[in-house]
């Protein structure tokens, strides 16, 4: 089946400082990829859809200055979490949409700002 | 996208089968039925979808019933690593993103 990829699978920041994670479809073209977030012990909640070639649509009450989303190929999109702070730690993950319509996801990303 | 009605949770008996059902009854002609699980600190992972027809593959088999109202996902033969939190999702194939609900924790026990 079609592969996600993400990298890093885990990140340890300062806070203040920004932090790139990347979302690589590894055996597909994807104009589409989509960003979750999900705390511990929660459902995955939508951040934002990343469009190849254009900007990104944010989910209501997602800041767009502070999560930005770079969709610059077929095959790879990036999120920024900017300025991060303890808050923002979370598992951020990310999903490609394949031929047949069902989203295949990475493996995610855990982010702790110390 | 329709909203769907899971159990928080579940348990199994190991090698027994795990059936997990779902209620959708806002579902529409169009929508489909999708199941994917989430074993911890991992990303979702596709297990099956379908339409109005039951489906089987290599992981699971889907039971849809006559109106559509329902699903019940069918893990044959479950084993401890099948423990995960499973999702039902309703959605119009060709709206690409997937919104989540709480899904059910699925336990398999020894």
């Amino acid at each position: 089946g079609a592969v996600v990829s993400q990298h890093p699978s885990w990140v340890i920041c300062k806070s203040g400082t920004s932090v790139k994670i990347e979302c690589r479809s590894l055996d597909f073209q994807a104009t589409t990829m989509f960003w979750y977030r999900q705390f511990p012990k929660q459902s995955l909640m939508l951040m934002a859809t990343s469009n190849e070639g254009s900007k990104a649509t944010y989910e209501q009450g997602v800041e767009k200055d502070k999560f930005l989303i770079n969709h610059a190929s077929l095959t790879l999109s990036t999120l920024t979490v900017t300025s991060a702070h303890p808050e923002d730690s979370s598992f951020y993950i990310c999903s490609a949409s394949g031929q047949t319509g069902e989203l295949f996801f990475g493996e995610g990303s855990r982010l702790t700002v110390l | 996208d329709a909203k769907t009605t899971q159990p928080t949770s579940m348990d199994c008996a190991e090698g027994r089968a795990a059936n997990l059902p779902c209620n959708h009854s806002t579902i529409s002609g169009n929508e489909y039925v999708y199941w994917y699980r989430q074993i911890h600190s991992q990303g979702p992972q596709y297990i099956i979808h379908g339409l109005k027809n039951n489906e089987t593959n290599e992981m699971a088999s889907l039971i849809i019933t006559e109106d559509r109202k329902s699903s019940t996902l069918i893990l044959p033969h479950a084993t401890l690593r099948d423990t995960a939190v499973y999702y039902c999702i309703v959605r119009v194939a060709t709206i690409r993103d997937m919104r989540f609900g709480a899904g059910t924790r699925l336990t398999v026990k020894p």
